[in-house]
């Protein structure tokens, strides 16, 4: 069946680092593919989307790009900030399969 | 344009009791997704349910839990004989319809069984 899988968290960070999440997929057909946010105590946000091969999602300077050839969707973000630290989740559609989320904590 | 809503936010039961949590969807969405997210984990699709039908119940435990979304009103989470193991988040999602839209979630409902 289609799943997800996430990079293990957490991952550390200074203020100012590069940032890059991996996220791998398995389906059948053409999903759309997501990045949720998660900030402690609420409830998920989408971060971006991209709904065809080759698409790029961005917000808020986080980017994933929707490769098909090597079924990934990877999360970057150039420079992260404090405020940044969160679990992010990697999704599938259309019933949202989540990835396992990935806790990201950013240090001054 | 309000988010999706859900109450209560946090729910104490003790074992053996029903826990019902609501759900009411952004204006507009007919489509209602649940989840539940154990401590420490991702999410788990429950149920996924349009006015009046359940369209996908696959995550959905057999026993005790059960969903609806009526014509009118809210959508229900219903829990009987809760158990130590149904303590996590309950979250709420709505889409415009079907399909590759993106789902907007609520704040969740945090069920304690004590």
């Amino acid at each position: 069946g289609d799943s997800v899988t996430q990079m293990e968290g957490p991952v550390t960070l200074s203020e100012e680092a590069f940032l890059t999440i991996n996220c791998t997929y398995t389906a059948t057909g053409y999903p759309s593919l997501f990045w949720y946010v998660q900030y402690p105590g609420e409830g998920l946000q989408l971060l971006l989307k991209a709904t065809k091969a080759d698409d790029k999602g961005s917000n808020k300077g986080f980017e994933a790009t929707y490769r098909k050839e090597t079924t990934s969707f990877h999360l970057e973000k150039g420079s992260v900030q404090v405020s940044d630290s969160a679990v992010y989740f990697c999704a599938l559609s259309e019933k949202l399969i989540f990835g396992t989320g990935t806790r990201l904590q950013v240090f001054p | 344009n309000a988010g999706v809503m859900q109450n209560p936010r946090h729910l104490v039961r003790r074992r053996g009791q029903e826990a019902r949590l609501r759900c009411s969807p952004m204006k507009g969405h007919s489509h209602v997704y649940w989840y539940r997210q154990l401590p420490e984990e991702g999410l788990k699709f429950m149920v996924y349910l349009q006015k009046e039908n359940i369209i996908d119940e696959s995550g959905m435990p057999k026993e005790r839990f059960s969903a609806e979304f009526p014509k009118e009103g809210p959508s229900i989470l219903r829990i009987q004989q809760v158990v130590r193991g149904d303590s996590a988040a309950y979250f709420c999602a709505s889409s415009p319809t079907e399909g590759k839209f993106e789902q907007y979630f609520g704040p969740g409902t945090r069920l304690t069984v004590t």
